[in-house]
């Protein structure tokens, strides 16, 4: 079945420094492509998205790109900040309906 | 505007018994979905309604579970004969169509421990 991959699951950094994380997806049909922060106890917020018709995409801090030709995608923050830490999640929507897969997180930490 | 909501925020029960769930949608959103978040995972789909009608269901464990949309709007996610195993927490999502682009906005979900 459709399966999504997230690396790493737990990613440390200092404060004003960038965070990359990775995930790929099975599901050649798959077009769309959002990432939610999790705070603990909290709904998952969508943070940013991306369809399939375009490549990368940017929001302030926030970047994702997309490379549909190896099946993943990755989200960029640069100049970190402390209130960034939380549990981050990759999703896919699948091609033949419109549920989404998510990985299994990445835990975030921005030490000041 | 108001946001995805659920209730109970918690619900305790034995083994074995019944509970039901309640997600009220973003108003206007036709999309409503449910998912099941284990402790240390990501969200998985449970079932999705496009209106009324359960359009895909293919993520419902088993039997005991069963959601119902009957008019479009507020949704109820019923489990039957609970057990330990079903303890987690039950997000609702909901966007504006059923376009597999469209935004899923999340209510904060129900906390749900079998004991």
């Amino acid at each position: 079945g459709e399966n999504v991959e997230q690396h790493p699951s737990t990613l440390s950094v200092q404060e004003g420094d960038s965070a990359v994380i990775k995930c790929t997806y099975s599901d050649s049909a798959s077009n769309y492509f959002p990432w939610y922060k999790q705070e603990l106890g909290k709904r998952p917020q969508l943070i940013i998205d991306i369809r399939s018709n375009v490549g990368e995409k940017k929001d302030q801090r926030i970047a994702v790109t997309l490379n549909k030709t190896a099946k993943h995608f990755s989200l960029h923050i640069t100049e970190t900040q402390p209130e960034d830490s939380a549990v981050y999640f990759c999703a896919a929507s699948t091609g033949s309906t419109d549920k989404l897969i998510f990985g299994t997180g990445t835990r975030l930490q921005v030490f000041p | 505007g108001a946001g995805v909501s659920q209730t109970p925020s918690n619900k305790v029960t034995e083994k074995g018994k019944y509970v039901e769930l309640r997600c009220d949608p973003i108003s206007g959103h036709t999309a409503l979905y449910w998912y099941r978040q284990s402790l240390g995972q990501g969200p998985e789909f449970l079932i999705y309604f496009q209106g009324t009608g359960a359009a895909d269901d293919s993520g419902l464990p088993n039997d005991r579970f069963f959601a119902v949309r009957p008019e479009g709007s507020v949704s109820t996610l019923k489990i039957q004969r609970t057990e330990r195993g079903d303890s987690a927490v039950y997000l609702c999502a909901s966007s504006l169509m059923a376009a597999s682009t469209d935004t899923q906005y999340f209510g904060p979900g129900t906390r749900l421990t079998v004991l």
